[in-house]
């Protein structure tokens, strides 16, 4: 009955492949994100999205390409990764009213490690 | 470019002890929230102090918030080894109708027995 989960755990390849990670939560929430924290524990957001519509793009490189089929999945491919890609990535949810007061808290999955050899 | 600026970097202290963090932050602010990560864990939202409030108490927390000096605190009384852990603030602000959260660098606690 995990929240917000996300596979795989760990990611271990090489440079220049392409790879997936895959992030649901089952806690009705409309709102998901994608977190990079890299080797000195700095969280940072990637992207963000409210019913399958992308609402924050931080300057992330385009070879990071999230996808939402449905307000409960928020997928991230990789193109062409890079050394520089290898940190932690963490998916998180929350429930959003566009325009309202902002005071729900967002819920964090475990987390994918990737390492880019 | 970084919101959040936490000091101290790492804790250490005694089972029993205070542990107090401090946020500094540069914007305006609709809420600051504190998180919790273990080691290998995800984070774990333990209070939300919103820009209007001064202070706010659960369990053993208590934040504060002083907008003027765009800063806050955490202080965890009667610390246990179990609240080991990076502590994190994050500010929320409003990003195009929907809320953004921009999380501090963290600061270590290590709690001994």
């Amino acid at each position: 009955d995990t929240a917000v989960s996300q596979t795989p755990k760990y990611l271990v390849t090489q440079m220049g492949n392409d790879k997936s990670i895959k992030c649901e939560q089952n806690l009705g929430h409309d709102t998901m994100y994608w977190y990079k924290q890299d080797s000195k524990k700095f969280l940072k957001i990637m992207f963000s999205y409210n019913n399958k519509e992308l609402i924050i793009n931080e300057t992330v490189p385009n070879r990071f390409s999230p996808k939402s089929p449905d307000k409960a999945h928020l997928n991230l491919h990789i193109n062409s990764l890079e050394l520089g890609d290898s940190a932690v990535y963490f998916c998180a949810s929350s429930q959003e009213v566009p325009g309202a007061h902002p005071t729900d808290t967002q819920y964090f999955g475990p987390g994918t490690r990737l390492t880019v050899l | 470019s970084q919101q959040g600026e936490e000091d101290p970097q790492a804790l250490s202290i005694q089972e029993g002890e205070n542990a107090t963090m401090n946020c500094s932050y540069k914007t305006s602010i609709n809420n600051l929230q504190w998180y919790r990560q273990n080691s290998g864990r995800g984070l774990v939202h333990l209070i939300l102090i919103r820009s209007n409030e001064r202070e706010k108490h659960s369990g053993r927390l208590r934040v504060t918030l002083d907008t003027s000096k765009k800063s806050s605190s955490l202080l965890i009384t009667a610390s246990r080894a179990a609240d080991t852990a990076s502590y994190f603030c994050a500010t929320g602000t409003m990003n195009t109708g929907f809320q953004k959260l921009v999380f501090g660098t963290g600061t270590r606690l290590l709690v001994s027995p």
